[in-house]
């Protein structure tokens, strides 16, 4: 079935890096634009990047740019956001999620967990 | 970009009918057709309900309705069922380019 699996979440101290990753099945990959979005403990969504199907387009809200880089292996039906810099606002679960034609976020995975702390 | 304003909560009885504000600008809401509503139960991933102001995706109920008016939509949800008890989320394509969240809104059930 259609699925999307994040993985690479982890604790990590201020300043660190992290590399999160998104697996994709039962669709072609490549045919899809896809973006990270991510939620902080009890609070609301917060879109965080967007990238194209080729990789040629990419998008960072202002909150992460500079520091996330958002990529994708079409070869194998991943998704990559490498965190850099990291701050304990960046703590939240981060969800991967392909975008329709119409612009709505329609396919999610079950989000992986990344928690910034000393 | 600032978050879209929504009401923190709103509530109703089975069988009534709600209605969930977004308000936005005129570059986010009020210039484009892209906005989006999203369901989530605690713990979840969030699930497409309305895209495109007005559309449901297959396999959501006709219960659900969006409309658009300026810089705010709305997301109606009629016949009220204890499972529709959530937090939902608005969404809208931005000029910047990217996207937009509201802050979210918990539907109770009574």
């Amino acid at each position: 079935q259609v699925q999307l699996v994040e993985s690479g979440g982890d604790l990590v101290k201020p300043g660190g890096s992290l590399r999160l990753s998104c697996a994709a099945s039962g669709f072609t990959f490549s045919d899809y634009y896809i973006n990270w979005i991510r939620q902080a403990p009890g609070k609301g969504l917060e879109w965080v990047s967007y990238i194209s199907r080729g990789g040629s387009t990419i998008y960072y809200a202002d909150s992460v740019k500079g520091r996330f880089t958002i990529s994708r292996d079409n070869a194998k039906n991943s998704l990559y956001l490498q965190l850099n810099s990291l701050r304990a606002e960046d703590t939240a679960v981060y969800y991967c999620a392909t975008l329709n034609a119409e612009k709505a976020f329609d396919i999610w995975g079950q989000g992986t967990m990344v928690t910034v702390s000393s | 970009q600032s978050a879209l304003t929504q009401p923190p909560s709103v509530s109703g009885s089975p069988g009534q009918s709600i209605t969930i504000s977004c308000t936005g600008t005129s570059s986010d809401v009020g210039g484009y057709n892209y906005v989006s509503w999203y369901q989530q139960h605690p713990g979840k991933a969030p699930k497409l309900m309305i895209y495109d102001v007005t559309n449901r995706p297959s396999g959501v109920s006709n219960r659900f309705s969006g409309s658009k008016s300026g810089n705010t939509a709305s997301l109606t949800i009629s016949g009220l069922q204890a499972e529709d008890e959530a937090d939902y989320y608005c969404s809208s394509y931005t000029s910047t380019p990217g996207w937009v969240f509201g802050g979210g809104t918990k539907l109770t059930v009574l």
